[in-house]
């Protein structure tokens, strides 16, 4: 069965500092890889998504991940974190082989910016 | 391009009762899915409709119910609600079937967020 782990339920970090949100999955194959952010009182809004090809891929606000298969990692990570980029952050997988499944999401993780 | 909207945005319920909550799709996605987000989780699959048809269902009871109507919005039911449904409701709309709902191209709604006393 698929599942995903983020390893660290809050982390704060200095504005201007350097970001990295850790996730890890299970799965038996090489699944769709996603990362959401969530701003208090909204819905979800999708940073970047992983399907095949380049491991490091580029997503929206300056955010980027790697896939690293002998890891079973997705780490979103951000070279200077903005006051704005306090919020819920949440690593999802899908599977290429079912359509129709629904994405598996993570516990998420909460990023506070310190000034 | 209007995004998904849903309503109501609050609503108290008691045990017991039933509620339906609603969601208008993005202009032009055929498919809705609906997630559960309990307060400290990530969302959880509640199940999806694709031109009008159930089409994959997550790990919830049938009192979870939904609908799709021909303008592509669709509706939430939970009867006989229990104090563990409190959560914030998320509805997601894509467009291109089935494939899209797990390529992740998905839009989410705000949420309606169920309290249950």
């Amino acid at each position: 069965a698929q599942s995903v782990t983020q390893p660290d339920i809050h982390i704060t970090v200095s504005e201007g500092a350097s970001l990295e949100l850790r996730c890890n999955y299970s799965y038996g194959a090489t699944p769709y890889l996603f990362w959401y952010v969530q701003s208090p009182g909204q819905g979800l809004q999708l940073l970047l998504k992983y399907f095949s090809g380049d491991t490091l891929v580029q997503g929206i606000k300056g955010f980027e991940a790697e896939f690293k298969r002998s890891q079973s990692s997705f780490n979103l990570r951000k070279p200077s974190v903005h006051w704005s980029d306090a919020a819920e952050y949440f690593c999802a997988v899908g599977a290429p082989e079912q359509a129709g499944t629904a994405l598996i999401f993570g516990k998420g993780t909460t990023l506070s910016v310190s000034s | 391009e209007t995004g998904v909207t849903q309503s109501p945005t609050h609503l108290i319920k008691t045990r017991g009762q039933q509620v339906t909550l609603r969601c208008s799709s993005q202009s032009g996605h055929n498919t809705v899915s609906w997630y559960q987000q309990a307060l400290g989780q990530g969302p959880q699959f509640i199940f999806q409709y694709y031109r009008e048809e159930e089409n994959g269902r997550g790990n919830f009871p049938p009192r979870f119910s939904g609908l799709q109507f021909p303008n592509y919005s669709s509706e939430l039911n939970v009867n006989a609600l229990e104090l563990d449904d409190s959560a914030l409701y998320l509805c997601a709309s894509s467009l291109g079937g089935l494939a899209s709902v797990n390529t992740g191209e998905l839009f989410f709604g705000e949420g309606s967020r169920l309290t249950v006393l």
